[in-house]
């Protein structure tokens, strides 16, 4: 399958401070990427869509002004968690898929965030 | 309703025998099925991928679609305490470009 990377893996940051997740699809390219979020013991939430070149369309519920989504080329998406405080804590999953037939999504490793 | 609904599970297993996933949806207008493994603290693996009605076998696993039922199954042969995960099902409607998954099947393959 196709390969999507994200960086950091893990992060530690103080309360008030901006956090920047990078996800790069590595062998492919990423028409739309999609970010999620997972609390321990919870299923993946979509939090938004973006596509190369245009906003990002954010899901009920999330700030869109706080979760800042940026999809800058066909192989990098990123995410700004911007004012993070500790309820912002979670595992964070980016992942790629491109318009064709199958549709597929390839995910990221992940960024577990913690919010001090 | 949800789009997508799983058991939640655990469903246990022993060793080498068949583990069965159940996966239902809700709208007749998604077009591709998914199974992803889940281990604890990583993230998505896909495993399987269907988009016509019937079976679909790779390795030890096998998928089934029956989209009348809107109805999608992940049999697991032979199983081993490695397949030990949450196994999430999702589905595709491109006309949304959106996956919907489900909440996971937790299943636990004992010794």
């Amino acid at each position: 399958g196709a390969v999507v990377s994200q960086h950091p893996s893990w992060v530690i940051c103080k309360s008030g401070t901006s956090v920047k997740i990078e996800c790069r699809s590595l062998d492919f390219q990423a028409t739309t990427m999609f970010w999620y979020r997972q609390f321990p013991k919870q299923s993946l939430m979509l939090m938004a869509t973006s596509n190369e070149g245009s906003k990002a369309t954010y899901e009920q519920g999330v700030e869109k002004d706080k979760f800042l989504i940026n999809h800058a080329s066909l192989t990098l998406s990123t995410l700004t968690v911007t004012s993070a405080h500790p309820e912002d804590s979670s595992f964070y999953i980016c992942s790629g898929a491109w318009l064709a037939d199958n549709n597929e999504q390839f995910f990221g490793p992940g960024t577990r965030l913690t919010v001090l | 309703q949800k789009e997508v609904e799983q058991n939640s599970g655990p469903l246990s297993v022993p060793e080498g025998a068949i583990a069965s996933l159940n996966c239902t949806y809700s709208d007749r207008v998604s077009q591709s099925f998914f199974w992803y493994r889940q281990y604890s603290g990583k993230s998505p693996e896909l495993i399987m991928s269907i988009y016509s009605n019937g079976d679909k076998e790779d390795g030890r696993f096998t998928a089934q679609l029956n989209k009348a039922s809107q109805y999608v199954s992940l049999l697991i042969r032979d199983s081993q305490p490695s397949d030990s995960a949450t196994y999430l099902c999702a589905v595709n409607k491109p006309q949304f470009n959106k996956f919907y998954f489900g909440s996971g099947t937790k299943l636990n393959v004992k010794p």
